[in-house]
């Protein structure tokens, strides 16, 4: 069991680059999540796929974020024109079906700066 | 809408029992989760609780009341590296989405 891991592990970015986030969840594991967290606060809910097909998105996500999972296994989350406001933590956590949703896995995560 | 309320800081000492208290808000919800996270890491999933009353996994217990909208997690024994924050959180019914609380950073001192 490798557990969930995330690449890369830290960003830094300028205001306005592009930049994409990938998670590779437990293998058996059909449920994918990313949340994004500040400094302080708790793991806030950014999208849910199960295997390939995106089943929820917060509308606090704005266009520029979109995220992918297009074999029902790895997912990928880009953000486009990035802001200073998206510096973040970009969690991502996997669970499997049949079990509990609320047993979420997660991985280290990826430590975003945008300057 | 859908909030979590938990103390945002708990200091207790080493051996001691703390209780960290979560009150939510929710239309409809399938259960009440706990998760531990140390500085710099990851969430690390402690417990659920989908029906009303006590759960106990080792030293960590967690509560649930639904006609109160509150839950709790129990910690005994408490050792040093129990220091961390913990977070409860709820999935609507009908959805995906899991809402987290602000945490509770805790300290453990000698």
């Amino acid at each position: 069991d490798t557990g969930v891991s995330q690449n890369p592990r830290h960003k830094i970015t300028k205001r306005g680059q592009n930049v994409t986030f990938r998670c590779d969840p437990i293998s058996e594991h059909n449920r994918l999540y990313w949340y994004r967290q500040t400094l302080g606060q708790g793991p806030e809910f950014l999208t849910y796929f199960q295997n390939e097909a995106q089943l929820e998105k917060s509308r606090l996500l704005s266009d520029r974020f979109s995220a992918e999972r297009p074999k029902g296994s790895f997912s990928t989350l880009e953000i486009q024109r990035t802001e200073q406001g998206d510096s973040a933590m970009y969690l991502c956590a996997s669970s499997p079906l049949g079990g509990a949703q609320e047993t979420q896995y997660f991985g280290p995560g990826t430590r975003l700066l945008v300057l | 809408g859908q909030s979590l309320e938990q103390p945002s800081e708990v200091t207790a000492v080493e051996g001691a029992i703390v209780q960290i208290n979560c009150t939510y808000q929710t239309s409809g919800f399938y259960g009440l989760s706990w998760y531990q996270q140390h500085d710099g890491g990851a969430p690390t999933f402690l417990s659920y609780n989908a029906l009303d009353g006590l759960e106990e996994t080792g030293r960590f217990s967690s509560f649930l009341s639904r006609s109160d909208s509150y839950g709790y997690l129990l910690l005994q024994e408490l050792q040093m590296k129990d220091s961390a924050s913990y977070f409860c959180a709820v999935r609507n019914t009908g959805g995906f989405k899991t809402i987290f609380g602000a945490g509770t950073r805790l300290f453990v001192k000698a």
